[in-house]
C-alpha cells in the first residue's frame, strides 16, 4: 500500500530536550516536505528536499533542521525545542513535476507535538 | 513568493445546499491549484485539482472553476451530506521539474446540518 508514515502520532516533551520527527514514504518520490498546522494559520512549509541531499528553507524554517540521506526518508529535527513549536506536524511526498504530471501531494498521518 | 487567501473561514450549510469557497492568489506563474479535504484528526487528503490549462473540472458533486486573469479559483460542492463535513484547503503550485511548492490557504471549516 501507498504510503507516507510518520512516527511518533503524538509527543509530549520538555522545553531544550532535542527530538526527532521521522518520515518515510515507499512510493519513490522525489520531493518531500515537512508542514506545520496551527489554528487560523493553515499549513505552513517548513522545510522540503527535492531528492537525496537536497534540502531547502520553506517559508518558517527557525528551530528546525532536516535531513534526507535516503530517498524514502525525510526527518524533521529539533535540536532545542520550544513551547512555540508546539502544532500539529505533516510530512508530504510527491513526485517533482514533469509538465504538471503527477504531482499529487501524499501526506502522513501526522504529529500533535507539545512542548512544555 | 506566492500568497495564497481563502475564504471563508467557517461556512455552515444545510444538508442538500451547495457550498462554495473561493481562493486567491498571487503569483501569476502558479499553473497548479489543488483541494485538500481534512476530516477531524485526520491528514489532508485531495479531492481535486485543476491546471492552468483549463477553466473548470469536475467530479461527481464536486467542482473546481478558475479564473487565469484574475488570479482566482473555487471549490463548489452541490448536494451536500453530513460527511463532506471537514476543513478544507485550497492550494496553489507552480510545478517545474524543481519541485512542487505548495502555498496553502488558511482553511474552510465547513458544516453540514442536517
Amino acid at each position: 500500500e501507498a504510503q507516507v508514515t510518520q512516527n511518533p502520532r503524538y509527543l509530549i516533551t520538555v522545553t531544550g530536550k532535542k527530538l526527532t520527527v521521522t518520515c518515510s514514504q515507499n512510493m519513490n518520490h522525489e520531493y518531500m516536505s515537512w508542514y506545520r498546522q496551527d489554528p487560523g494559520l493553515g499549513l505552513r512549509q517548513i522545510y522540503y528536499s527535492m531528492n537525496v541531499e537536497v534540502t531547502d528553507k520553506g517559508d518558517v524554517p527557525e528551530g528546525y533542521k532536516v535531513s534526507r540521506k535516503e530517498k524514502r526518508n525525510f526527518p524533521l529535527i529539533l535540536e532545542s525545542p520550544s513551547p512555540n513549536q508546539t502544532s500539529l506536524y505533516f510530512c508530504a511526498s510527491s513526485f517533482r513535476g514533469r509538465g504538471a504530471m503527477n504531482t499529487e501531494a501524499f501526506f502522513g498521518q501526522g504529529t500533535r507535538l507539545t512542548v512544555v | 513568493g506566492e500568497n495564497v487567501e481563502q475564504h471563508p473561514s467557517t461556512l455552515s450549510v444545510q444538508e442538500g445546499d451547495s457550498a462554495v469557497i473561493k481562493c486567491t492568489y498571487s503569483d501569476s506563474a502558479s499553473n497548479y491549484f489543488p483541494w485538500y479535504k481534512q476530516e477531524l484528526g485526520k491528514r489532508p487528503q485531495l479531492i481535486i485539482d485543476i491546471r492552468s490549462n483549463v477553466g473548470e473540472k469536475k467530479d461527481q458533486r464536486i467542482a473546481v472553476t478558475l479564473n487565469k486573469t484574475a488570479k482566482h479559483f473555487s471549490l463548489h460542492i452541490t448536494e451536500t451530506q453530513p460527511e463532506d463535513s471537514a476543513v478544507y484547503f485550497c492550494a496553489a503550485c507552480m510545478v517545474t521539474g524543481g519541485g512542487n511548492k505548495l502555498t496553502f490557504g488558511t482553511g474552510t471549516q465547513l458544516k453540514v446540518e442536517l
